[in-house]
């Protein structure tokens, strides 16, 4: 069982360049979601979806885009990157219940953009 | 809108003693979900423990306990017999009404010596 899958775990990007994070879950969940992490600033949510075709902004959605065309799926594209981009991401997925095993992580993605 | 506050950005403790992490939030939302997590030097997401906000009991799991104070909105972890492999960055999160987005403490790192 592969949970949480996110590829790639590094990529350098030059200012300007688009590029996209790649999510997938096997568990069948409803919710997914992306976080960003900073130092000193724990995890902050980009976007979220409650399901296939539908998602929302999170705290900091600017410069990013996401679609949700199937439940397996959710990827983050990032259109014109920025050294402020330069950061850990985290895809996550969930049962629609709160619980705590129902709330799993992908490895995350460090991604540098100069 | 949810608030989670994580005080020591920095705790010692001495291998095999207890320690425990400080974490109080804020929300409207009569149904949450606190949950703790472990971040190691590797840098994934390792889930410990889960309380939900209509839980009679304390939640635990293993060495880890939730020390949960509803009326003072705190859910403290604690964690028994600190060994070295402890030593990680420790993250506080809440959910509210559904699973879809958590929101993030700015973490409390944890130094384990001999």
């Amino acid at each position: 069982n592969a949970g949480v899958t996110q590829t790639p775990k590094f990529q350098v990007l030059k200012t300007g360049q688009s590029m996209t994070l790649q999510c997938a879950q096997d568990m069948n969940h409803e919710y997914m979601s992306w976080y960003r992490q900073d130092p000193g600033m724990g995890l902050r949510l980009i976007h979220y979806s409650v399901g296939a075709g539908i998602t929302d902004q999170g705290e900091v959605p600017n410069g990013y885009n996401v679609s949700r065309s199937t439940t397996e799926d959710f990827p983050l594209r990032l259109l014109s990157a920025a050294p402020s981009q330069t950061s850990v991401y985290f895809c996550a997925s969930s049962g629609t219940g709160l619980s705590g095993y129902g709330y799993t992580f992908g490895s995350g993605t460090r991604l540098t953009v100069v | 809108a949810q608030k989670i506050t994580q005080t020591q950005p920095g705790m010692f403790v001495q291998e095999k003693e207890a320690v425990t992490l400080d974490c109080t939030y804020d929300t409207s939302d009569p149904s949450y979900g606190l949950f703790w997590y472990k971040q190691p030097s590797s840098g994934e997401m390792i889930f410990l423990i889960y309380q939900g906000s209509y839980d009679q009991q304390n939640a635990t799991e293993g060495r880890y306990s939730l020390n949960f104070q509803k009326a003072r909105k705190s859910a403290n972890l604690v964690i028994s017999a600190s060994q070295l492999g402890d030593s990680a960055m420790y993250f506080c999160a809440m959910g509210a009404g559904t699973a879809s987005k958590l929101t993030f403490g700015t973490g409390t790192r944890l130094q384990v010596t001999l």
